[in-house]
């Protein structure tokens, strides 16, 4: 059974530009989430899909946005893009919303330059 | 905010012996997860343990839950180099999870 598949796993992009990341769940997992990782703020949620629906979203500002597609795949976009969002982007996917475990993949470690 | 506190923030320890990771939370919550991470990589679970259970065992590692103290405690035995890495306790509430900042393990050989 594949596990969670993030791309890119890499990616430098400039200030003020744009970046989509995306995230492809376990099969027959319905729930992605979205948390950002770094040094000083630790791991902090972004938001979470099921069902194509946004269910929870996490204090981040309007420039961070994502969707869910109808097979569970999910996209998350950040606009605007400002050294502050140098981070480490991971996703997890689960089987259902609450509680189960969740299964992660490796992460897109973006840097803003 | 960080919901989950992991102490202490690093640990050296050698191989075979035990260690003991604490967390403690600030909210009711559905349960609480431990998860590993290598070198910010992604992160894998361990282990769950609902709020309505108080021990939990997987392997070389237990897990317990105090409600009451809002503390959960991590111990992994007879530990291996292996092991190096972070450990992150994340508490589960609303199907949203919330980490700690994590123990950093470091294992000699």
């Amino acid at each position: 059974k594949a596990g969670v598949t993030q791309t890119p796993r890499y990616l430098i992009k400039t200030r003020g530009q744009q970046v989509t990341l995306s995230c492809s769940p376990i099969s027959g997992h319905r729930s992605v989430s979205w948390y950002q990782q770094t040094p000083g703020q630790g791991l902090q949620f972004l938001f979470e899909y099921f069902s194509e629906t946004q269910r929870n979203k996490g204090n981040f500002p309007g420039r961070f946005s994502g969707r869910q597609f109808s097979n569970s795949r999910s996209e998350m976009n950040v606009s605007t893009l400002e050294l502050g969002d140098s981070a480490l982007y991971l996703c997890a996917s689960s089987l259902d919303p609450g509680d189960t475990e969740a299964f992660f993949g490796q992460g897109t470690r973006l840097t803003v330059v | 905010s960080q919901q989950g506190e992991e102490d202490p923030q690093a640990l050296s320890i050698q191989e075979g012996e035990n260690a003991t990771m604490n967390c403690s939370y600030k909210t009711s919550i559905n349960n609480l997860q431990w998860y590993r991470q290598n070198s910010g990589r992604g992160l894998v679970h361990l282990i769950l343990i609902r709020s309505n259970e108080r021990e939990k065992h997987s392997g070389r590692l237990r897990v317990t839950l105090d409600t009451s103290k809002k503390s959960s405690s991590l111990l992994i035995t007879a530990s291996r180099a292996a092991d190096t890495a972070s450990y992150f306790c994340a508490t589960e509430r609303y199907s949203t999870l919330t980490f700690g900042k994590g123990t950093m393990l470091l294992v000699s050989p």
